[in-house]
């Protein structure tokens, strides 16, 4: 069966610093999210992407997030400048059309920022 | 906008027993329903969706859910839940548009 996958399973890092998280979403799937959920707290919205661009964004998703897709399989979200708020795990999910329709979650990235 | 209110926390139920985990949601519309369960370090498992038509959905696991538009609730239950059902539960809302609203969650212990 298809499945999102993501790396890296687990990110250290230090404040201030960029990080890059990954995602492959499903082959044939056309929309995409990042999610994040902070430790003992609900998951997020962050952001949508279809057509190689942005179609929703929370106010979470400030100056210091970005999404790209550089090439057909990946899915990547960049924190320029992390903070230790930005401690959570990440989510990314992919559905085959707009949201209305069922999201499939990868396993996450925690990311740690000390 | 669209939200999604879990009233329990933290439910505790015996092994056997039946189980019931209480949504509430917000929309204006008829909104799209979703449970995902997450076991400890792990990502979300959908476990059954609510589009449209029949009421009463079933999922994997064992699990069902029934969508009442009167009382804006999407509940989901289990007649026998078993020890590895322990885990954390979560509704979510997604308004045909792209984002999903999540509640906060129930975590469900099982006991022996």
């Amino acid at each position: 069966e298809p499945e999102v996958t993501q790396t890296p399973s687990h990110q250290v890092t230090q404040m201030g610093q960029e990080v890059i998280l990954r995602c492959v979403p499903i082959s044939n799937h056309l929309y995409f999210y990042w999610y994040r959920q902070i430790l003992g707290q609900k998951v997020e919205f962050l952001v949508s992407f279809y057509n190689n661009e942005i179609s929703e964004k929370s106010e979470i998703f400030d100056d210091q997030f970005s999404v790209e897709r550089p090439d057909g399989s990946n899915f990547t979200l960049k924190i320029r400048s992390t903070k230790l708020e930005d401690s959570a795990m990440y989510f990314c999910a992919s559905s085959a059309r707009d949201g209305s329709y069922e999201q499939y979650f990868g396993p996450g990235t925690r990311l740690t920022v000390t | 906008a669209q939200s999604v209110t879990q009233p329990d926390i933290h439910i505790t139920v015996s092994e056997g027993a039946s189980l019931e985990l209480r949504c509430n949601y917000s929309y204006g519309a008829t909104p799209y329903l979703f449970w995902y369960v997450q076991s400890p370090g792990q990502g979300l498992q959908l476990l059954l969706k609510y589009f449209s038509g029949d009421t009463l959905v079933q999922g994997i696991k064992g699990f069902e859910a029934e969508f009442k538009r009167s009382q804006s609730s999407f509940n989901l239950r289990k007649p026998s839940v078993h020890w590895s059902d322990a885990a954390e539960y979560f509704c979510a809302v997604g308004a045909g548009r792209s984002d999903m609203r999540f509640g906060a969650g129930t975590r469900l212990t099982v006991k022996p």
